[in-house]
């Protein structure tokens, strides 16, 4: 099993939808938790990191459930320009850090 | 600040070449990095380094050295190629390790092997 998983996609939804996307960890030693934003054939970015109380970045929202071990983004109102792939991002500490990255999901934002 | 950037973009390598690829950063931050990045997986760690001349193996180290001779700079060299190190390679910089710390990326560098 993955020690990040989530969905590859694609996920394709028209502009002003709402789309979330969630990522599971296996490890419960996982700290700290973020979401990165890759474009075509570019670097991965950092969009936001998630709080355990969850925060909202504009259009974007973060969630974290410890207990479960998921991490999701919800985006409201697409934009067309919201097209790329989604990292989820986890800081694990067993002795010293380590830094887990998803595979990434896909999303196509559609006029 | 030009952040993190690498060199070169793109390189094309025959089976036995070698090659360095080239990281460097202006944020003086301590922590770097190199990654892998495989069509349907996450980003790999390849090596990476917690200061000046400093290096430790990552997740999938072998096949590549590397050196961080000066803070600024990370160099990732292959000493003969194979063409299971076709990838996009791309380094990182951190203030410090662990915790919130973004992780800022360079552009990539694409290698094909044949």
């Amino acid at each position: 099993r993955k020690e990040v998983e989530q969905d590859p996609g694609p996920f394709n939804v028209p502009e002003g939808a709402t789309v979330a996307f969630n990522c599971t960890y296996s490890n419960s030693a996982s700290q700290s938790f973020f979401w990165y934003r890759q474009d075509c054939r570019k670097e991965p970015k950092l969009l936001m990191s998630v709080y355990s109380s969850g925060n909202e970045d504009g259009r974007f929202t973060a969630q974290l459930n410890r207990a479960s071990q998921y991490i999701s983004l919800l985006i409201r109102d697409s934009k067309l320009s919201d097209s790329a792939t989604y990292l989820c991002v986890v800081n694990l500490n067993t002795g010293g850090f380590k830094t887990i990255f998803g595979a990434g999901t896909r999303l196509f934002v559609k006029a | 600040n030009a952040g993190v950037t690498q060199t070169p973009k793109f390189r094309v390598l025959k089976t036995g070449q070698s090659m360095t690829l080239l990281c460097a950063q202006d944020m003086n931050h301590e922590y770097m990095y190199w990654y892998r990045q495989d069509p349907g997986m996450g980003l790999r760690l390849i090596h990476y380094s917690v200061g000046e001349g400093t290096t430790a193996k990552g997740e999938v180290p072998d096949g590549y050295n590397v050196s961080r001779l000066k803070k600024q700079n990370f160099l990732l060299g292959l000493e003969s190629a194979a063409p299971s190190q076709t990838s996009v390679y791309f380094c990182a910089s951190t203030r410090r390790t662990g915790g919130n710390n973004e992780q800022f990326f360079g552009p990539g560098t694409r290698l094909t092997v044949l």
